[in-house]
């Protein structure tokens, strides 16, 4: 089965600073998509970013971007020029068959 | 496009009892997937239904089942409920081809006493 770990339970950056949050990944998959969603406190589950796995560039969204390296099964979410709004709880997914999620990274912003 | 919404949002029960939780997709939307989120495992899958057929299935107990009508609503009922099911149970819907994005809804936070 696929695995997705994220090995930070828990991050901070300072506002207007950059940060970035590491997933690992486990597949014998050859295509897959993954992405990033964001879960604020109290609030909707929302997506950041998406990155297919054929695609050798990096996906980027404004302030977010990934970097994406297959063959070491891993795919990190960089955020620049840090908001208070960032602060929230991300998830890793994978995405083959079916979604899997890693255990999540609580983002602190400080002002 | 109205949001993915869940019924009820809270919901105490106690244990032994059952519970059906509600989902409405996003219009369109064919697939609907269930997911139990917990502090410290984070998002769990449950099941995912596709025009009214379980494709997916992840590893629970029988006692958490699901179903899907034919306008694409869906139902997640537990039975026998123990006080480790207390948890935010999420649906999420999407067009149903591979790969899409999830949209999630809100969740509805069940506490079992």
């Amino acid at each position: 089965a696929q695995t997705v770990t994220q090995s930070q339970p828990e991050m901070s950056v300072q506002e207007a600073e950059t940060v970035t949050l590491s997933c690992t990944y486990d597949t014998s998959e050859s295509d897959y998509y993954l992405f990033w969603y964001k879960q604020p406190p109290s609030r909707q589950m929302i997506l950041v970013i998406r990155q297919e796995a054929y695609k050798q560039q990096n996906a980027t969204e404004n302030r977010f971007s990934v970097n994406f390296q297959k063959a070491a099964k891993s795919f990190s979410l960089k955020i620049s020029d840090s908001q208070l709004g960032d602060a929230a709880m991300y998830f890793c997914a994978y995405c083959g068959n079916q979604f899997y999620f890693g255990t999540g990274t609580s983002l602190t912003v400080i002002p | 496009k109205a949001g993915v919404t869940q019924t009820p949002r809270y919901l105490i029960k106690t244990r032994g009892q059952q519970v059906t939780l509600s989902c409405s997709p996003i219009s369109g939307h064919r697939s609907v997937s269930w997911y139990q989120q917990t502090p410290g495992q984070g998002l769990q899958f449950l099941f995912e239904y596709f025009s009214e057929t379980q494709r997916n299935k992840g590893n629970f107990p029988g006692r958490f089942s699901g179903r899907q009508f034919s306008n694409s609503r869906s139902e997640m009922n537990v039975s026998t409920l123990e006080l480790g099911d207390s948890a935010l149970y999420l649906c999420a819907s999407s067009p149903g081809t591979r790969y899409n994005e999830q949209f999630f809804g809100p969740g509805t936070r069940l506490t079992v006493l």
